[in-house]
């Protein structure tokens, strides 16, 4: 069965610079939630979308930004990196007539 | 959501049903119990869900006191590949899918 895709999986950026992060759910899914989870923590939530509309906020810095698109993708867009944005970011889906969420495994980010 | 309370760590030895607790005092009538794993540094993985009966599927089981202020879930015969950190998150809406501090289960041979 098809999971949740996020690209890359893997990445390195020096401070100050910019990464975009892709999440690609899981066909029909049209729900997309993404998490930080720093390195020893827990999944913090982010921010998600529902049909394309943010549908909740979480304590994602004001340097993000995210959107889901009308093929139900979603990226999240990091500007000015800092030391402490390296973390693991995952995505997670669902639609609403399921009682479960789908996550991915997740892009590393590197912060140097 | 409620919040959820769950014990840092735990032991259990390998073949032995692992037990984990959550309280969860402060749940609604509407609000779900969801247990969700993550082995080191992967994606989080659903395990199983219930409002109100036990649940059973083929991971593990879910008991949940008729108070509902608490919950068990059983892993029936642990193995070394179910050391994670799992997750005990109490749920009405979708849109607030928060976790908590998990517990490490630790499967020793």
């Amino acid at each position: 069965a098809a999971g949740v895709i996020q690209s890359p999986r893997h990445l390195i950026k020096e401070k100050r610079e910019t990464a975009t992060l892709k999440c690609y759910p899981i066909p029909r899914h049209d729900t997309v939630y993404w998490y930080q989870q720093g390195p020893g923590q827990d999944p913090q939530f982010l921010i998600s979308f529902y049909e394309k509309m943010q549908s909740d906020k979480g304590s994602i810095p004001d340097r993000f930004s995210a959107q889901q698109f009308s093929d139900y993708h979603s990226e999240l867009n990091m500007s000015s990196l800092e030391l402490g944005d390296s973390a693991l970011y995952f995505c997670a889906s669902t639609d609403r007539g399921n009682e479960k969420l789908f996550f991915g495994s997740g892009t590393q980010l590197s912060v140097l | 959501d409620a919040k959820t309370t769950q014990p840092p760590s735990m032991d259990c030895a390998e073949g032995r049903a692992a037990n984990l607790p959550c309280n969860h005092s402060t749940i609604s009538g509407n609000e779900y119990v969801y247990w969700y794993r993550q082995i080191h540094s992967q994606g989080p993985q659903y395990i199983i869900h219930g409002l109100k009966n036990n649940e059973t599927n083929e991971m593990a089981s879910l008991i949940i006191t008729e108070d509902r202020k608490s919950s068990t879930l059983i892993l029936p015969h642990a193995t070394l590949r179910d050391t994670a950190v799992y997750y005990c998150i109490a749920l009405y809406n979708f849109n607030k899918f928060y976790f908590g501090s998990g517990t490490k289960l630790n499967v020793k041979p």
